[in-house]
């Protein structure tokens, strides 16, 4: 069975500077996709980052970019120029067929 | 473009009272239907997942179930809530293998 980890429960960082959030997942699947989604305090599920394993260039979305070591099974996700609005939890996700696998998520607080 | 409606937004149920949740979506046909449940401050467990109209699968055992009685309609249910069933609840869909998931905005069930 595909698991993710998050090995950071919290993480703090100061607004405008960089961070970087882990995830490792373990699979034996060749084909799949990763996900990053951000959880606010509202608790709403907003994606803000995929990638696809096929691809070795990493997804960046505005401040948002990831580092995918695919031998390494490693999907972190680095967030440029914090801003307070970027304080939230974050999970990332597996998929290789119909269903996500989650992580336990990382929750990041922005100082400012 | 595809939402996804989800009510209600909170509920508070006695123990052993009967539930029902209920996710609609809107823009898209023959969705993969899910619901999850996440504990506070915790990752999301996945109950319930549907790839059309009258087929469920669960992935944990549980005092809940779910049906699909409509292409686009999927519903959490209950004959006699546990205390151990307050949560946070999420129903969520998807189409194609890789796309991400695009969630509801949630159900806060306390049980009292």
């Amino acid at each position: 069975a595909q698991t993710v980890t998050q090995s950071q429960p919290e993480m703090s960082v100061q607004e405008a500077e960089t961070v970087t959030l882990s995830c490792t997942y373990d699979t034996s699947e060749s084909d799949y996709y990763l996900f990053w989604y951000k959880q606010p305090p509202s608790r709403q599920m907003i994606l803000v980052i995929r990638q696809e394993a096929y691809k070795q260039q990493n997804a960046t979305e505005n401040r948002f970019s990831v580092n995918f070591q695919k031998a390494a099974k490693s999907f972190s996700l680095k967030i440029s120029d914090s801003q307070l609005g970027d304080a939230a939890m974050y999970f990332c996700a597996y998929n290789a067929g119909n269903m996500l696998t989650f992580g336990g998520g990382t929750r990041l607080m922005v100082k400012p | 473009s595809q939402t996804i409606h989800q009510w209600p937004a909170t509920l508070v149920q006695p123990v052993g009272s009967p539930l029902s949740l209920e996710c609609t979506v809107e823009g898209t046909s023959n969705p993969n239907l899910y619901w999850y449940r996440q504990a506070a401050g915790r990752g999301l467990q996945l109950l319930f997942y549907s790839v059309g109209i009258g087929q469920i699968s669960s992935e944990v055992p549980q005092n809940l179930s779910a049906s699909r009685p409509q292409d686009r309609q999927f519903i959490l249910s209950s004959k006699k809530l546990l205390l151990s069933d307050s949560g946070f609840y999420l129903c969520a869909w998807g189409d194609t293998r890789g796309q991400p998931q695009h969630f509801g905005d949630g159900t806060r069930l306390s049980i009292l």
